[in-house]
């Protein structure tokens, strides 16, 4: 079965960048139609897509924070990495990797609360 | 960007009951609507996808219907289990959730 778990730190500091990792099983980042998704949730408040990489390296990115994300998939380890620069406290939130089928996110990764505070 | 606009944004119905959550989607996005179903401290489920395609093991008592720019997602008969927050999202152009809406038991 699909699943996917997202690591990473809980706490980073304002200007700091941010690195999570999405260690998925279950699928292939190599098959076609397939892509990886990040998505998060300030506490309190609505889901908001940040990123996602199809399985041809096609990359997609959320047009306001565009110049901050970085997404990047190492298909022999099963892992999706979502680099976000310049953290703020406004970043902090619950952070989601989800398996995209033709778009549609149909398997999530149980979340990681990633605050940003000095 | 597409916008995404729920209605209401929470909603207290009894036991049994039927109840609608509305999302218009600021231009046309044919049938890529996707509907969730958050509970507190979870992720998102996804229900439905391409508008109306019930995902497989959710009860038949979901249901969503529309097309263009208007959307409904209908629970036919409501249970205690559906306490819970519902987004919709369109994936016609990238990505984008509506606000949410809050079902409350009465």
């Amino acid at each position: 079965q699909i699943t996917l778990k997202e690591s990473g730190p809980t706490l980073v500091k304002p200007t700091q960048t941010l690195t999570l990792t999405c260690t998925f099983s279950g699928f292939s980042l190599s098959t076609i139609g397939v892509g990886v998704g990040w998505i998060r949730q300030p506490p309190g408040k609505a889901l908001e897509w940040l990123a996602l990489i199809y399985w041809n390296d096609d990359k997609r990115y959320r047009a306001s924070l565009k110049s901050r994300l970085t997404i990047t998939k190492d298909t022999s380890k099963n892992q999706v990495v979502l680099g976000m620069t310049n953290m703020d406290p406004v970043d902090t939130a619950t952070y989601f990797c989800s398996h995209s089928q033709t778009d549609v996110f149909d398997f999530w990764g149980q979340g990681i609360l990633v605050t940003v505070s000095s | 960007d597409i916008q995404m606009t729920q209605s209401p944004s929470t909603l207290s119905a009894s036991l049994g009951d039927r109840v609608t959550i509305s999302c218009r989607a600021s231009q046309s996005i044919n049938n890529w609507l996707a509907w969730f179903q958050q509970k507190p401290g979870k992720a998102p489920k996804l229900l439905i996808h391409k508008g109306s395609s019930l995902e497989s093991g959710v009860p038949s008592r979901f249901s969503g219907s529309g097309s263009g720019t208007e959307f409904t997602l209908t629970i036919s008969s409501l249970q205690a289990d559906d306490s819970a927050t519902y987004y919709c999202q369109q994936y016609n152009s990238y990505w984008t959730f509506g606000q949410g809406t809050k079902v409350e038991i009465k």
